[in-house]
Parts: C-alpha cells; sequence; structure tokens
C-alpha cells in the first residue's frame, strides 16, 4: 500500500530565512500531493497542492515542487514569518482509493524572531 | 457560513463506555471522512463516506462504526471505548474524493481511562 514519509520531524529556522520541508511516498501512481498546515489546536488547513502533471507550484511565498521518478516532492517556505510556525503535513492518495489521503507524520516548524 | 463543526469538543470516558461523536459540515460537499491524530503519527482515516448512503473503512475502522445521516452529517460511533482510543478526531469534508480540498473541523480531543 502507499506509505508517505516526512522529514524532518522538527525544524527551527530564523526569522526571514527560508524552511524546506520533504516528503516520499511509495505509489508510483500517486497523482494528487496536498500540504497541510495544522496550528495549535485547530484542525488541519490545506495551503497548496500538485497535480503529477505538473513540476512546481507556487503561491507568494509557498512553493512545492515534485520529482516523479524520485517519488518526492517538497514544501518550500521563503521568508518565514513567525506565523509560519506550525504543524506541516504532506499526503499522498492511496490509489486503491483517491478518496483515501495517507499523511506523513507531521512537520513542527519553529520560526525564531 | 460554519465549515464543519465537531461536538463535542472534549470528552473523558470509561473503558467499556459508548458514545458518539458527531460531525456536520454546512458547505454541501459530497464527502466526508473521519480520522484520529495521535503524536507521531500524523492522521490516519478511520472511516469515510464518498456520498450519501455510502461508507466505507480507512486504514484503522476497528473498534468504531460510522453513520451517514444525511448529506450534511456523518457520525463516529465507538461502541465500547478502549484506552488505545484516546486520541484526537477529525472529521472532514469535501466537494468529492478525487483531489479536492479536504476541509477539517476543530477536532474532538478524547480520553479513555
Amino acid at each position: 500500500g502507499e506509505n508517505v514519509e516526512q522529514h524532518p520531524s522538527t525544524l527551527s529556522v530564523q526569522e526571514g530565512d527560508s524552511a524546506v520541508i520533504k516528503c516520499t511516498y511509495s505509489d508510483s501512481a500517486s497523482n494528487y500531493f496536498p500540504w497541510y498546515k495544522q496550528e495549535l489546536g485547530k484542525g488541519p488547513q490545506l495551503i497548496i497542492d500538485i497535480r503529477s502533471n505538473v513540476g512546481e507550484k507556487k503561491d507568494q511565498r509557498i512553493a512545492v515542487t515534485l520529482n516523479k521518478t524520485a517519488k518526492h516532492f517538497s514544501l518550500h517556505i521563503t521568508e518565514t514569518q513567525p506565523e509560519d510556525s506550525a504543524v506541516y503535513f504532506c499526503a499522498a492518495p492511496r490509489m486503491d482509493s483517491s478518496y483515501k489521503l495517507i499523511f506523513g507524520s507531521g512537520t513542527r516548524l519553529l520560526v525564531r524572531p | 457560513n460554519a465549515g464543519v463543526t465537531q461536538t463535542p469538543k472534549f470528552q473523558v470516558l470509561k473503558t467499556g463506555q459508548s458514545m458518539t461523536l458527531q460531525c456536520a459540515q454546512d458547505m454541501n460537499h459530497n464527502s466526508m471522512y473521519w480520522y484520529r491524530q495521535d503524536p507521531g503519527m500524523g492522521l490516519r482515516l478511520i472511516y469515510y463516506s464518498a456520498s450519501e448512503g455510502t461508507t466505507d473503512k480507512g486504514e484503522v475502522p476497528n473498534g468504531y462504526n460510522v453513520s451517514r445521516l444525511n448529506k450534511r452529517e456523518f457520525s463516529l460511533r465507538l461502541e465500547s471505548a478502549a484506552p488505545s482510543q484516546t486520541s484526537v478526531y477529525f472529521c472532514a469534508s469535501s466537494e468529492f474524493g478525487d483531489g479536492n480540498e479536504q476541509f477539517f473541523g476543530p477536532g474532538t480531543r478524547l480520553t479513555v481511562l
């Protein structure tokens, strides 16, 4: 079945620096890769996603890159701000059912002022 | 719009007790999901409902039952709670399953003693 591995588990950066979180997936047929942000005490919220027909997608300070050959995708946050501090999850669908998202174990990002 | 609402926010049960977690969405979404979140393990799908009238098992369905009461509501029932079911439970919904954004509720923190 699909497996999603996420690294690092924790990441601490200085405000203004960049942060990169990487995920690898096992099912080469996976075609949709969302990233969710979870603030303390809240449910996860989608921040960006990418489909397998593109290699990169940007939205202001956030970007996601996809390497289908290596089966990994990464979240890039530039010019980090304290409000970026949160837990970030990547996910990929199980191909036996596109309704089933398999989530990575999460990355706790801390942006130091 | 309230989005996805969940009740209760917190619950403490004794081993063997039963309870139902309620979830409702007001976005006219077809698909609904129940996840559990445990430290270091990300989100794991318990059950999902692709559309009104259908339910299917996710990764960790044992010990749970669900009911898609109507298009808006999707409940999760623990018939005989066990300490291993101590977790934070999230309900989510999406317009459809295939590569659609999932909107999460605020979660229910359940402790089973």
